[in-house]
């Protein structure tokens, strides 16, 4: 079945760098794009960005250019996302999903990791 | 770019039906159909209910639908059950290439 699959909780202090992994499986990875959604504690959903793993195309949402970086590895069917310079706000569950280009679906999504910035 | 606007909190008796509404602009909600929607159980990831407006996933119960009028779209739940409590979300495709999320809506089965 299709699955994406998450690495683990990472807790990073203010001004460093975090590196989250997203494994898919159970579908041809550079047929679709992975999107990036991250969630505050009690707030809604924020879209961060998309990366086409066919070609590595990126759009970043604008309140994070220059701070983030989404790749992929087509030899592991892994994507990345790295965020730098860590702020307390940036406390969140990072979640990657598989994104139909040309459609609204994000289908399925990963389990979340949970990034916590605390000095 | 702001959060689509929802209800903060709709709520119904098992068997009726609700409807959630998500307001945007002309520059996202009434620019394209891709509006979908998302279900969210309490520490699970979201679940796509509803993709491009109407469309229903494969292995999502008829009993959700979607919909759309100018700025603002809506999901309908109908025959409400038990599980269907959890927290709901919205998304558009917007003129930035960008996408946007509504601030969510708790549904409450009675």
């Amino acid at each position: 079945q299709v699955q994406l699959v998450q690495s683990g909780a990472e807790v990073k202090k203010p001004g460093a760098s975090v590196k989250v992994s997203c494994k898919a499986s159970g579908y041809t990875f550079t047929s679709y794009g992975i999107s990036w959604v991250r969630q505050a504690p009690g707030q809604g959903p924020e879209w961060m960005g998309w990366i086409s793993a066919y070609n590595g195309e990126t759009y970043y949402a604008q309140n994070l250019q220059g701070r983030v970086t989404m790749t992929t590895d087509t030899s592991t069917t892994t994507a990345y996302m790295e965020l730098r310079s860590l702020r307390s706000d940036d406390t969140a569950v990072y979640y990657c999903a598989r994104d139909f280009h040309g459609s609204s679906r994000f289908d399925p999504w990963g389990q979340g990791t949970l990034v916590t910035v605390s000095s | 770019q702001s959060a689509l606007t929802q209800p903060a909190s709709v709520s119904g008796s098992p068997g009726q039906s609700i409807t959630i509404s998500c307001t945007g602009t002309s520059s996202d909600v009434g620019a394209y159909n891709y509006v979908s929607w998302y279900q969210q159980h309490p520490g699970k990831a979201p679940k796509l209910m509803i993709y491009d407006v109407s469309n229903r996933p494969s292995g999502v119960s008829d009993r959700f639908s979607g919909s759309k009028s100018g700025n603002t779209a809506s999901l309908t739940i109908s025959g409400l059950q038990a599980e269907d409590e959890a927290d709901y979300y919205c998304t558009s495709y917007t003129t930035s290439t960008t996408w946007v999320f509504g601030g969510g809506t708790k549904l409450t089965v009675l």
